[in-house]
């Protein structure tokens, strides 16, 4: 247990449909993390908060949507996705950002598949 | 562009020693981090370096070398556990992690 947790931890879903992955992190942290990891491909930094302000947008579609109401808890909004979106999404947070020493830690992950 | 190079893959034995090799090119340097993942779960830190040299943590020690851009990981007197991948990771200027695409270890017996 790392102190970060993801539901669900696999969601199959169309490419009409709409839905939602939720983290929470019971670490105290101010900065969370969404990553994409498919296979034999490194981690992808697809958005990030500081203090509930999104920070850092890298070039990521709109049908992924990210929401941030508190430092405890961040969502993933998905809708109209692509097969290619398959993937491991990861959860992370650290302290601060900003910061060398500032090891990130990960929640479980959901596996989606979009058919 | 920025790029993180490591093995794909790697097999030693059980008790042996392994050493896992990362070299990196990027936008400034803030820290090297190494995370271990087995399969099917979450990523999992291990070590940060941010100056030259040998950090040790029990069976596992990470080396880094700002000059040459390269770090490594060793493990020692590994166990069928040690059984995972590891992923390398650099903190560029923006405070940003690059990744490495990770190095599967493979333990036999």
């Amino acid at each position: 247990e790392t102190g970060v947790t993801q539901t669900p931890r696999h969601l199959v879903m169309g490419m009409t449909n709409k839905k939602s992955l939720k983290c929470e992190q019971h670490l105290g942290h101010n900065a969370m993390y969404w990553y994409k990891q498919s296979a034999k491909k490194p981690l992808e930094l697809m958005f990030v908060y500081s203090l509930e302000e999104r920070v850092e947008n890298n070039s990521v579609p709109s049908r992924f949507s990210p929401e941030c109401p508190n430092s405890s808890h961040l969502f993933l909004h998905l809708h109209t996705l692509q097969p290619e979106d398959s993937a491991l999404y990861l959860c992370a947070s650290s302290q601060d950002r900003g910061t060398g020493a500032n090891e990130q830690f990960f929640g479980p992950g959901t596996r989606l598949t979009v058919l | 562009g920025q790029n993180i190079d490591q093995p794909t893959e790697m097999t030693a034995t059980e008790g042996a020693i392994v050493q896992i090799n990362c070299t990196y090119q990027t936008s400034g340097f803030n820290g090297l981090f190494w995370y271990q993942q087995h399969a099917g779960e979450a990523p999992t830190f291990l070590s940060y370096n941010v100056l030259d040299g040998l950090e040790e943590k029990g069976r596992f020690s990470s080396f880094l070398s700002r000059s040459k851009g390269y770090s490594y990981l060793l493990l020692k007197e590994l166990q069928m556990k040690d059984s995972a991948s590891y992923l390398c990771a650099v903190m560029d200027s923006n405070y940003q992690l690059i990744w490495g695409a990770g190095t599967k270890l493979i333990i036999k017996p």
